[in-house]
């Protein structure tokens, strides 16, 4: 079973709304959490990162939300633009070494 | 600042030949790089870390020696695919990250990826 766990697998929303992206993870002991942003084609690029004391953050219309207790992280979109349509990435990496573990993205298509 | 690049950004090459993909730390230099791979709607699936100057570890079903790296310097790594078949037929990405950065987070910064079409 994957160790990070995302919902919705996809989802299509018009511009200029919000929608939020749900992720839930099993990592433990936590270290941090990071979403990232991934273009068709393209590499992940990082939105935010998160410890086990924060629990949001904000990067431009990106707001991220951290629930230590119950494994829970959520990326809120506000406003959404064309160029928001990609696959969001949330990414939990375990204290003590370098290894990542990985969802498989929530796949958001904005439509006009 | 954190800029990875990776060159080819695609290729298209006949089965049983080697492709070679360079991964560029540009801006920083890399203790450690990694290389993964990603199917169309699934995770990346780490294949191999590499510590410069010293053998990549594989991860479990990884075969090291058709996927060959080398990590020959603090600024580049590289992925040599031997004798590709279809099957290889992927996007593989690589990152790379130092210690010293992002505020001690150890964070991955990430390359664009390479396409490879194996025909």
């Amino acid at each position: 079973k994957n160790q990070v766990e995302q919902s919705p697998q996809s989802l299509i929303i018009l511009e200029g709304k919000n929608c939020t992206l749900q992720c839930n993870y099993t990592v433990s002991p936590f270290s941090n959490l990071r979403w990232y942003k991934q273009d068709t084609g393209r590499g992940p690029v990082s939105l935010t990162i998160m410890t086990f004391s924060e629990n949001t953050k904000s990067n431009g219309r990106y707001t991220a939300t951290l629930d230590a207790d119950t494994k829970q992280s959520s990326l809120h979109i506000t406003a959404s633009q064309l160029s928001d349509s990609a696959s969001y990435i949330c990414v939990v990496s375990a204290r003590g070494n370098n290894r990542l573990a990985f969802g498989k993205g929530n796949q958001v298509v904005v439509i006009p | 600042g954190a800029v990875v690049s990776q060159h080819p950004s695609w290729v298209i090459c006949k089965s049983g030949t080697s492709v070679k993909i360079e991964c560029r730390s540009l801006d920083f230099q890399a203790t450690t790089m990694f290389w993964y791979r990603q199917f169309p709607k699934q995770s990346l699936m780490l294949m191999a870390t590499s510590n410069e100057g010293s053998k990549a570890t594989y991860e479990q079903g990884v075969e090291k020696d058709k996927f060959l790296i080398n990590h020959a310097s603090l600024t580049l790594s590289t992925l040599t695919v031997t004798s590709a078949h279809p099957e290889d037929s992927s996007f593989y990405i690589c990152s790379a990250s130092d210690p010293g950065l992002a505020g001690g987070y150890n964070e991955q910064f990430f390359g664009p990826g390479t396409r490879l079409t194996v025909l």
